[in-house]
């Protein structure tokens, strides 16, 4: 059980903008930054996101991240094939003192 | 360009101690804006955080896997090591070793750099 709650499941098709939410808590999204990871099988993850909304160097416009309360999400618009991935939130929890990850989202490109 | 790069036995037996190291290079491990981490990856599971150190020694474990956690540093050879002992089947995962560098901005380590990930498997 991950102390940072995902959906199983997202879908979309080409072309279309996908939200994926990230629910936490007071110790950990709400006052700590959130960051994404975008994992395809068999590999490391890939940093997507960081500080709730900052974008590594070489990451496409088209990821983009937010944080109201203890909710953080994760949108890709325009929709790619390429985009089918498990994605992963995660941040800093301040009554675990380290940090705690989602339990990932599979995203399907229809 | 910076790589990490997971080093250790695929097999371990139930009740031993698991031992993995992490070489990186492209880069110097002695940097006060650096932590070095590990985290791994049950068979078709999530992820999760197992614990941090500085290049000075400082350490920082998860609750649940403290009490058999050791996480070492070796900056003249650019390494740092994971030892996990006790280990039963619920152990095997890929365990991956990863970069966090520090945002300035927010004061919080974000994970970079991963390792491709060493598969270990708890069987006798």
């Amino acid at each position: 059980q991950s102390v940072l709650t995902q959906p199983p499941s997202a879908s979309g098709t080409p072309g279309q903008r996908v939200s994926i939410s990230c629910s936490g808590g007071s110790s950990n999204i709400e006052t700590n930054t959130v960051n994404w990871y975008q994992q395809f099988p068999g590999t490391a993850p890939k940093l997507l996101i960081y500080s709730n909304n900052q974008r590594p160097s070489g990451v496409p416009d088209r990821f983009s991240g937010s944080k109201s309360g203890t909710t953080a999400s994760l949108a890709i618009s325009g929709l790619q094939s390429e985009d089918e991935a498990d994605y992963y939130c995660a941040a800093w929890d301040d009554s675990l003192n380290g940090w705690v990850f989602g339990g990932g989202t599979k995203l399907t490109v229809l | 360009q910076l790589q990490l790069q997971e080093s250790g036995p695929g097999l371990v037996k139930p009740s031993e101690t698991l031992s993995l190291t992490c070489t990186v290079s492209g880069g110097s491990i002695s940097s006060s804006s650096y932590l070095w981490g590990w985290i791994r990856q049950p068979p078709g599971k999530g992820l999760e955080w197992i614990g941090s150190i500085s290049y000075s020694g400082n350490t920082y474990y998860s609750p649940s896997l403290k009490s058999r956690v050791t996480i070492s540093v070796d900056t003249s050879k650019n390494q740092f090591s994971l030892r996990l002992s006790s280990v039963t089947a619920a152990d095997t995962a890929v365990y991956y070793c990863a970069r966090a560098f520090d945002d300035t901005l927010t004061g919080f380590y974000v994970f970079d750099y991963w390792g491709q990930g060493s598969l270990v498997t708890v069987s006798s």
